[in-house]
Parts: C-alpha cells; structure tokens; sequence
C-alpha cells in the first residue's frame, strides 16, 4: 500500500532562514509526487510537481528514490510563506489511477 | 471560473440530523474527490468518482456517510445520522484525468459542526 509521511506537524523558523519540511513515502512503483499548499483562508493548492523540476515561490523539491524521499526545501523564507503544506502521492496504475494520498501536513510558521 | 463549488459553506447541526454536502466540480473534469480534513488526521480521501463512477470508497468511515454522483457537474456527500466526531472540514476536489494527472483543484470547503 502506498503511504506518505510528514513527520513534522508544526515547523517554525524566522524570516530569512532556510526551511526544509519533509516527506518520505513508500510506493511499489515509479513515485510521482507533489506539494500542496493551503494559505490561510484560501483553498489548498498545487505548488509543484516533481516531474516538472521547476521552483515556485522560492520552493523546490527533489525527488531522492534512494531515500524515498521528496523534502520541499526554500534557502530564505518569507513571512507568506506561512501555511499547511501537503505532500502527496500519485497512484497512477491499477483501479486506483488518479487517486492521491497526502501526507498528515506541515504547518510552517515564518516569523518576522 | 468560479472553480470548484461547493455549498454550503459552513454547517452547524445537531447530532443525529442528516447532513448533505455538496460538490460542483469545473467543467470538463472528469474525477471527483472527496476529502476531510481534521487536526488529528490531516486530510483524508474520503471516496473518488470516475466519469461519475464510484472508484475508491474505501476512505469511507462508516455506512452513516454515502456519496452520490448523478452527473458530471454535481455530487452530494451524505450523512446520516451525523455525530459529533464528524465535525471536521470536508472538501471537494476534481481533476482532468488525462491533462496534468495528480493536479486536483479544491473547493473552499464545508466546514461541518455537529453538537
């Protein structure tokens, strides 16, 4: 069965300093993957998707199959960048095709 | 586009009432996901459709919650009778199967209390 972890439920920093939220999971196939993202008061959103390899607002994410692993990762963090973040994962075979599984979430909190 | 409609916005009942939610998904998609979203739990698929067939309802917590979907572009979620541990964020989503595959587009959500 495909799971997605998020470790961390709350993740503070100050403006400025590196963050890294992480997301491991466990997948029998080809992993695709992606960030959500939830401001406050708007609805939950896609940041970015491994296979695109771009950055948005600063984030990236690598894929790193020998870690099963995909960390979403910004060098200086700004006060928006507050939100719940979603890792999630694609099932793209089987009778599931389509379906995502995320991970518990992340609140990131950036403070001034 | 107005995206994903879902009404109502916010819903406050007393346990043991039937409660129906409902979902319009953007045109043209054809999947439909429903979500709840909790503190404790995070964000938990509930049931998906298909070109308006149920595919997964797996995530469905009891036989109190069901979930219909009559035609492309509307789906309610259903419960009956309601408990006070239901109270949670529940959320619609729908995607283009074939375009952008894993990129849902979420509604604003239902947020559900029940006393």
């Amino acid at each position: 069965a495909q799971r997605v972890t998020q470790p961390e439920k709350l993740l503070s920093v100050f403006k400025g300093a590196p963050v890294e939220l992480k997301c491991n999971y466990s997948y029998s196939g080809s992993p695709e993957l992606f960030w959500y993202v939830q401001y406050s008061r708007q609805r939950l959103q896609l940041l970015l998707r491994h296979i695109s390899r771009e950055s948005i607002k600063g984030f990236t994410a690598d894929l790193n199959k020998g870690e099963t692993s995909f960390h979403l990762k910004k060098p200086f963090a700004q006060e928006e960048d507050s939100a719940m973040y979603y890792c999630a994962l694609l099932n793209a075979g089987g009778t599931s095709y389509g379906k995502l599984t995320f991970g518990q979430g992340t609140i990131l909190t950036v403070h001034p | 586009d107005a995206g994903v409609i879902q009404s109502p916005r916010h819903e406050v009942t007393e346990m043991g009432q039937e409660v129906t939610l409902r979902c319009k998904p953007i045109s043209g998609h054809n999947s439909l996901f429903w979500y709840r979203q909790t503190m404790m739990r995070g964000l938990e698929l509930l049931i998906y459709f298909n070109n308006n067939v149920p595919i997964d309802d797996s995530g469905m917590p009891e036989d109190r919650f069901s979930a219909k979907m009559p035609n492309a572009s509307f789906s309610t979620l259903k419960i009956q009778p309601s408990e006070p541990r239901d109270s949670a964020v529940y959320f619609c989503a729908s995607s283009a199967k074939r375009e952008r595959l894993g990129e849902q587009f979420f509604g604003p959500g239902t947020r559900l209390t029940v006393l």
